[in-house]
């Protein structure tokens, strides 16, 4: 499969650990990058490579993988967390650039 | 700083014509891949083409490959796409974002503020 398959919504309670996790053949061999976008910004990159941050983004972000999946972790989630989250990598012909379906997160 | 601006989106008709513009500012433009990426009213991220830094190198997305272009002018700092035959399909912002790669892989660390393409009769 092309594709990259994200949950369409995920919850956390304020303070705790979420997972968000992208799904896709490509992610054997491609790292993942994920990408915030709150309504009516366009997206910040948050995570890329094996696991590096861009400067300004908290050190409560992170990344990783594992066979056909990647997961960003966000430990002790804050309030201005809750927006929208894309992974990205490439598709199952490594040509064209993908997005996953995007999450949104939503902090309790 | 860093920075993308876009312009140009606007109303069009239906197998019309637009150029969009990406000025960038803050870092040196002509070391990095440039590319455009999409999102319609309440959907998703697409990535819509790439561009290499000295241009020898062009991709698109098999919705966008034929009508669109995409170039840039380093002297001018500056990033193209030229959007022919627009369908009511491509309505959507357009990004324009800096490439990072990183192995085989890549990012999009810097984005514009995107400029809005209305594609309706």
């Amino acid at each position: 499969s092309s594709e990259l398959t994200q949950d369409p919504a995920v919850s956390v309670a304020l303070g705790q650990t979420v997972r968000i996790t992208c799904q896709g053949d490509s992610l054997r061999s491609y790292y993942a990058s994920w990408y915030q976008q709150k309504p009516g910004q366009a997206p910040v990159l948050v995570i890329y490579g094996k696991n590096n941050r861009p400067s300004g983004i908290p050190d409560r972000f992170s990344g990783s993988s594992s066979g056909n999946t990647a997961s960003l972790t966000i430990t002790g989630a804050q309030a201005e967390d809750e927006a929208d989250y894309y992974c990205n990598s490439r598709d199952s012909s490594g040509n064209h650039p993908l997005f996953g379906g995007g999450t949104k997160l939503t902090v309790l | 700083q860093v920075q993308l601006v876009e312009s140009g989106g606007g109303l069009v008709k239906p197998g019309g014509s637009l150029r969009l513009s990406c000025a960038a500012s803050g870092f040196t433009f002509s070391d990095y891949y440039m590319s455009w990426i999409r999102q319609a009213p309440g959907k998703g991220l697409e990535w819509v083409s790439y561009i290499s830094s000295s241009s020898s190198y062009t991709n698109y997305a098999d919705s966008v490959k034929g009508r669109f272009t995409i170039s840039r002018d380093n002297a001018k700092n500056s990033l193209y796409l030229q959007m022919n035959s627009l369908r009511a399909e491509d309505t959507a912002v357009y990004y324009c974002a800096r490439a990072l790669i990183v192995g085989a892989s890549d990012a999009f660390d810097i984005w514009g503020q995107g400029t809005m393409v209305t594609v309706s009769s």
